[in-house]
């Protein structure tokens, strides 16, 4: 069983279109993440989501929101994409804390974002 | 602000020729330095977490170890499997997880 996975795996679209990408995570864990790696491979975190609480990253624009249905689901969705998008987003989740835990996380496979 | 560099950004090694990768940091009071590796098209697989200087862990081939600046991955007679990405990750409890770059490691046959 996949303990962290993600839909779609691929995303191609158009600048100005709005798309949502899943994350589910069977592993019981209390906080879940949202993290971008850009073409220089950078992994940057967007949000994390605990216990109803969303802690933000102050890099990431507005257009980003993520939505969480219940603890193990952490969707994200982006308004307006833009070209500067494009990167691969990936899902974490931890068995506790926030952002600023040190518990270990599990990535998902992640999610390629193409804006053309 | 935290930072975490790491080198070289790749390397090539013979089967069985053994290597270290490097990891250096600066943080604010470290609180954890995690070790993951990402093969090519898949998400970042944990390998080890290590809190304080002086520790040690193993897996296999994999030998993590910290000091208060930098941290060590030694690779003992690598095999072509072993080739993947491997990234460095800082904590400092009060500040979201930092990523380094990563290393890319190919092992040839």
């Amino acid at each position: 069983d996949t303990a962290v996975s993600q839909t779609p795996k691929y995303l191609v679209t158009q600048m100005g279109n709005d798309k949502s990408i899943k994350c589910e995570q069977n592993l019981g864990h209390d906080t879940m993440y949202w993290y971008k790696q850009d073409s220089k491979k950078f992994l940057k975190i967007m949000f994390s989501y605990n216990n109803k609480e969303l802690i933000i990253n102050e890099t990431v624009p507005n257009r980003f929101s993520p939505k969480s249905p219940d603890k193990a689901h952490l969707n994200l969705h982006i308004n307006s994409l833009e070209l500067g998008d494009s990167a691969v987003y990936f899902c974490a989740s931890s068995p506790s804390g926030g952002l600023f835990s040190t518990d270990t996380q599990y990535f998902g496979p992640g999610t390629r974002l193409t804006v053309l | 602000e935290d930072q975490v560099t790491q080198s070289p950004e790749a390397l090539r090694l013979q089967e069985g020729e053994s290597s270290s990768l490097n990891c250096s940091y600066t943080v604010s009071g470290l609180r954890g330095l995690f070790w993951y590796r990402q093969d090519p098209g898949k998400g970042p697989e944990f390998l080890f977490t290590l809190y304080s200087a002086g520790e040690e862990k193993e897996k296999e081939r994999l030998k993590a170890t910290l000091t208060k600046k930098e941290s060590f991955l030694h690779i003992t007679a690598p095999k072509p499997e072993d080739s993947a990405t491997y990234l460095c990750a800082v904590h400092s409890g009060n500040t979201p997880l930092v990523f380094g770059k990563g290393t890319r490691l190919s092992v040839i046959a």
